[in-house]
């Protein structure tokens, strides 16, 4: 049974930083590529980012480009976030997802419990 | 805003079939990107419904159902039970935002 579980979430100040990790057990980690989707209170899913299963491809969403690190060690089979310069906006609930490949497309299988994140003064 | 669009709330009694619709443009459903849906329950973490327009993961009931025609995707809720009050999201791929994409979340009430 796959198992997802995200920690390093917190309160931070505007401009402040925090590093999400999210630590898989019970697949073959290194196989997967994954995401991070937040959803802030009350409001939809965003994707934030993805990695590839070796690392060696990393795409960020917009808003978080420059500001947020999305990266991985496949030995302890940890995902990582780490999100600088952070925003009020940036506020949310933080989910790691599994990517699963469909054809040629991708769409997110197993997800964590989420870890919150809250940007305020 | 989001680049999918869904009706932000459905309903229907307990037995009837509820549809929920998922709108994009010609760069993402419409350029043939699947159409994938995810159901959340309060204070939970989403779970895959459908995947591939029209496929359910093992463990999902028959009574969930995924179509696409165009640049909008549907789901489809036949038999509708108390259980399924949740919501349910869509999520594609659009090419011009380089991005995955969801819809904006469409809460189903059981009446």
């Amino acid at each position: 049974h796959v198992q997802l579980v995200e920690s390093g979430g917190g309160v931070v100040q505007p401009g402040g930083s925090l590093r999400l990790s999210c630590a898989a057990s019970a697949f073959i980690f290194s196989d997967y590529g994954m995401h991070w989707v937040r959803q802030a209170p009350g409001k939809g899913l965003e994707w934030v980012a993805y990695i590839r299963n070796d690392g060696t491809k990393t795409l960020h969403t917009d808003s978080v480009e420059g500001r947020f690190t999305i990266s991985r060690d496949n030995s302890k089979n940890t995902l990582f976030l780490q999100m600088n310069s952070l925003r009020t906006e940036d506020t949310a609930i933080y989910y790691c997802a599994e990517d699963v490949r469909w054809g040629s497309q991708n769409y997110f299988d197993n997800w964590g419990q989420g870890t919150l994140v809250t940007v305020s003064s | 805003q989001s680049v999918l669009t869904q009706p932000p709330s459905v309903s229907g009694a307990p037995g009837q079939r509820v549809t929920i619709s998922c709108t994009g443009s010609s760069s993402n459903i419409g350029a043939d990107y699947y159409v994938h849906w995810y159901q959340q329950f309060p204070g939970t973490a989403p779970k895959v419904l459908i995947y591939g327009d029209n496929n359910r993961p093992s463990g999902v009931p028959d009574r969930f159902s995924g179509s696409k025609s165009g640049t909008s995707a549907s789901l489809a809720i036949t038999g509708l039970q108390a259980e399924d009050e949740a919501d349910y999201y869509c999520q594609s791929y659009d090419s011009s935002l380089s991005d995955w994409v969801f819809g904006g979340g469409t809460k189903v009430t059981v009446l």
